[in-house]
């Protein structure tokens, strides 16, 4: 089985600021990890996924993640926050075995960007 | 194509109607899914396909039922549906099998019933 743990369900930053958004994952196997974005009344977006290899993943819009298997995290940061980037975020992992499997989400994390 | 589509984009349907609601892809990917989001929620997985069958339902009540006529297109018929039914309807797909990466979301039917 597997789980997701967002801390925070309001993170607010100023324009500019350093974006970090925590995510810690529970797996009894190696996990493929994933962050999405939502933007108000769309889809998901994926921003970056971890499935195997290089422990830092560069994702879309500026955005990164650490997968660190020590920590079971799986951190999203952004060096300097934009206004754009207001919107809801969404850790999920996944089982790296077979078959069609669901991705389990997080509780999600709102992102509000000061001016 | 990289894009999962899904029609209507918003739908306002009686509690005695009928509707069904659709999602297409062409990116060659044997797994299909349905999810419900409520407001401020994660996604809550409805239905999985796997290769066309019938995989996945998580006790999902009758009055929702899927139908994946083709590995393309995936359908949610809807009938006597509850206001709490409301919500915003998520279509996704992805591949099968080991090496398999994240889903691709469509962006959504969002269902008032009134």
């Amino acid at each position: 089985a597997q789980s997701v743990t967002q801390l925070g369900s309001h993170v607010s930053v100023s324009e500019g600021a350093l974006v970090l958004l925590r995510c810690n994952y529970s797996s009894s196997v190696p996990p493929y990890l994933f962050w999405y974005v939502q933007y108000p009344n769309q889809g998901l977006q994926l921003l970056l996924k971890y499935t195997t290899g290089a422990t830092l993943v560069k994702g879309i819009n500026g955005f990164e993640a650490e997968f660190k298997k020590s920590e079971t995290s799986f951190h999203l940061t952004k060096p300097s926050a934009h206004m754009s980037d207001a919107a809801e975020y969404f850790c999920a992992v996944r089982l790296s075995s077979g078959s069609a499997r669901q991705l389990t989400f997080g509780s999600g994390t709102q992102l509000t960007v000061l001016p | 194509d990289t894009e999962v589509t899904q029609t209507p984009k918003h739908l306002v349907m009686g509690m005695t109607n009928k509707k069904s609601l659709k999602c297409e892809q062409h990116m060659g990917h044997r797994a299909m899914y349905w999810y419900k989001q409520k407001a401020k929620k994660p996604p809550e997985l409805m239905f999985v396909y796997s290769y066309e069958k019938l995989s996945i339902n998580e006790s999902v009540p009758s009055r929702f039922s899927p139908e994946c006529p083709n590995s393309s297109l995936l359908n949610l018929h809807l009938h006597a549906l509850q206001p709490e039914d409301s919500a915003l309807y998520l279509c996704a797909s992805s591949q099968v099998g080991q090496g398999a990466g994240g889903y691709t979301f469509g962006s959504g039917t969002r269902l008032t019933v009134v």
